[in-house]
C-alpha cells in the first residue's frame, strides 16, 4: 500500500529564507509526483509535476527534485516571502487497486513566512 | 483555458437531509473527474472517480454517490447525512489516462450539524 509522509508537519520561518519541504513515499512505481499549494479554506493550485523519468522540476522562485528509486522529493522555495504562507501537499500518481492510477497524498506542510 | 466551478461554496445542513453538490468543468471535454474530502487534521480522501458519462468508480463504501448526468459535469449525493460527512469536498479534473497533471476546484465546505 502506497504511503506518502510529509515533513516537516509545520514550519514557521523568517522572510527571505531557502525553505526545503520533504515528502516520501512507501512505493517507488508511481507515474509521477505532483507539489500544490493550499491556501485556508480554498481548494488545490498544483505548482510542479515531476514525471518518473524526470529528477527536477523548476518554477520562478520553486525547484522540486524525485529521487524514485529511494521514495523522496523535495520543493526547495528561494528567498521565502510572506505570500509563500500556505499549506503545501505532496502527492504521487501510484497504480490502486480499482484497475486505475490515482492520486496518493500526504498530509501536507504547513508554511508561514512571517515579515 | 480549463475552468472547474463547484457550488454551493459552504453549506450548512442538519443530520439525516439530502446532500447535493455539483462540480462543472470548462474548456475541455470528457475529462477524467474526481471527488476528494477533506477531514479536519486528515488528508484528501479519494471518494469517486469517472471516466466519462455514467460511468462511476467508488473508493471507499459510504452514505454518498456520485453522478455524472453530462461530460463536464459530476454531482456528488447522499440521501441522509450524518456527522462524519462533515468536511470540505474537492471536485478534481484530469485529461486523459496516463500521467497528465490534476487540477482542482475551489472547493464546498459542508457542515452537518
Amino acid at each position: 500500500k502506497q504511503e506518502v509522509t510529509q515533513i516537516p508537519a509545520a514550519l514557521s520561518v523568517p522572510e527571505g529564507e531557502n525553505l526545503v519541504l520533504n515528502c516520501s513515499f512507501t512505493d517507488s512505481a508511481i507515474y509521477n509526483l505532483q507539489w500544490f499549494r493550499q491556501d485556508p479554506g480554498k481548494g488545490l493550485t498544483s505548482l510542479l509535476l515531476i514525471q518518473s523519468s524526470q529528477r527536477e522540476q523548476t518554477s520562478g522562485r520553486l525547484n522540486a527534485s524525485l529521487d524514485k528509486s529511494s521514495g523522496r522529493s523535495t520543493l526547495y522555495i528561494a528567498a521565502s516571502q510572506p505570500g509563500d504562507s500556505a499549506t503545501y501537499l505532496c502527492a504521487v500518481r501510484h497504480w490502486g487497486s480499482g484497475g486505475y492510477n490515482k492520486l496518493i497524498f500526504g498530509a501536507g506542510t504547513r508554511l508561514a513566512v512571517h515579515p | 483555458s480549463q475552468t472547474i466551478h463547484q457550488w454551493p461554496a459552504t453549506l450548512v445542513q442538519p443530520v439525516g437531509s439530502p446532500l447535493s453538490l455539483e462540480c462543472t468543468v470548462e474548456g475541455t471535454s470528457n475529462p477524467n473527474l474526481y471527488w476528494y474530502r477533506q477531514a479536519a487534521g486528515r488528508g484528501l480522501q479519494l471518494l469517486f472517480y469517472s471516466v466519462g458519462i455514467g460511468q462511476i468508480s467508488s473508493e471507499v463504501p459510504q452514505n454518498l454517490s456520485a453522478s455524472r448526468p453530462q461530460d463536464r459535469q459530476f454531482i456528488l449525493s447522499s440521501k441522509k447525512l450524518l456527522l462524519s460527512d462533515s468536511g470540505f469536498y474537492l471536485c478534481a479534473w484530469r485529461w486523459g489516462r496516463g500521467t497528465e497533471e490534476q487540477y482542482f476546484g475551489p472547493g464546498t465546505r459542508l457542515t452537518v450539524t
